[in-house]
């Protein structure tokens, strides 16, 4: 069975910290990895990875995935009250229909 | 990316009773899911709704209790049926786009309160 796992659950820091959320997986057929931020409800999209040690930046953001490892992380700089949220992790595999296999989310909390 | 569009947004209802969900998409994509995020949990996927056919089910999700229709490419309803408080959660529609894509984009979530 497919499988997501976030750490830590929750994280509590001040602004202008940095912060590394971590995601591990195991996927038959392992397709692509995807982070996403949860403010309120919907999840909105952050990053796509595919690729071993590519690293993909947004701003603050930025992510990098080790398929040999089996682990992706998402690293966010000089932190903001506006990033608290849960940012969670999804992995996608080539085998049957089922879009994505979500963590259970990392709860970020930036305080000021 | 597609919008996508749910409503109601949040309700509280009784206990026994039914509410329908509703998703519509702005573009036409590939393919639509349901997903529920119980407290403290993460997202467990409901079904994939699939156009003029009967959706398929997750392991745990039956069609009596979450009836899933979608007449076409860019609408979707989510109906929660005969409610209990354990059924309250939130309830997302999303959609991907594209053969073999699986970014998944996401309405904005119906928070559903049973009492």
């Amino acid at each position: 069975e497919d499988k997501v796992v976030q750490s830590p659950l929750s994280l509590v820091v001040h602004e202008g910290d940095t912060v590394t959320l971590n995601c591990s997986y195991e996927v038959t057929n392992f397709r692509s990895l995807l982070w996403y931020k949860q403010e309120k409800k919907a999840p909105t999209f952050l990053f796509m990875l595919t690729s071993s040690g590519i690293e993909k930046k947004s701003g603050r953001l930025s992510s990098i995935l080790d398929k040999k490892e089996l682990f992706s992380i998402l690293n966010i700089t000089a932190t903001q009250t506006g990033d608290s949220a849960i940012y969670l992790c999804a992995v996608a595999s080539n085998s049957g229909n089922t879009p994505l296999v979500f963590g259970k989310g990392t709860r970020l909390s930036v305080i000021a | 990316s597609a919008v996508i569009s749910q409503k109601p947004s949040r309700d509280i209802c009784q206990r026994g009773t039914s509410l329908t969900i509703q998703c519509q998409v702005d573009s036409q994509v590939t393919m639509m899911f349901w997903y529920r995020q119980q407290p403290g949990q993460s997202l467990t996927l409901i079904a994939t709704a699939n156009q003029g056919s009967e959706a398929t089910y997750e392991s745990g999700f039956v069609i009596d209790k979450f009836p899933i229709s979608r007449p076409n490419l860019t609408f979707s309803t989510l109906t929660v049926s005969n409610m209990s408080p354990e059924d309250s959660s939130i309830y997302l529609c999303s959609a991907s786009r594209g053969q073999g894509t699986k970014e998944l984009f996401f309405g904005s979530g119906t928070q559903l309160s049973v009492l």
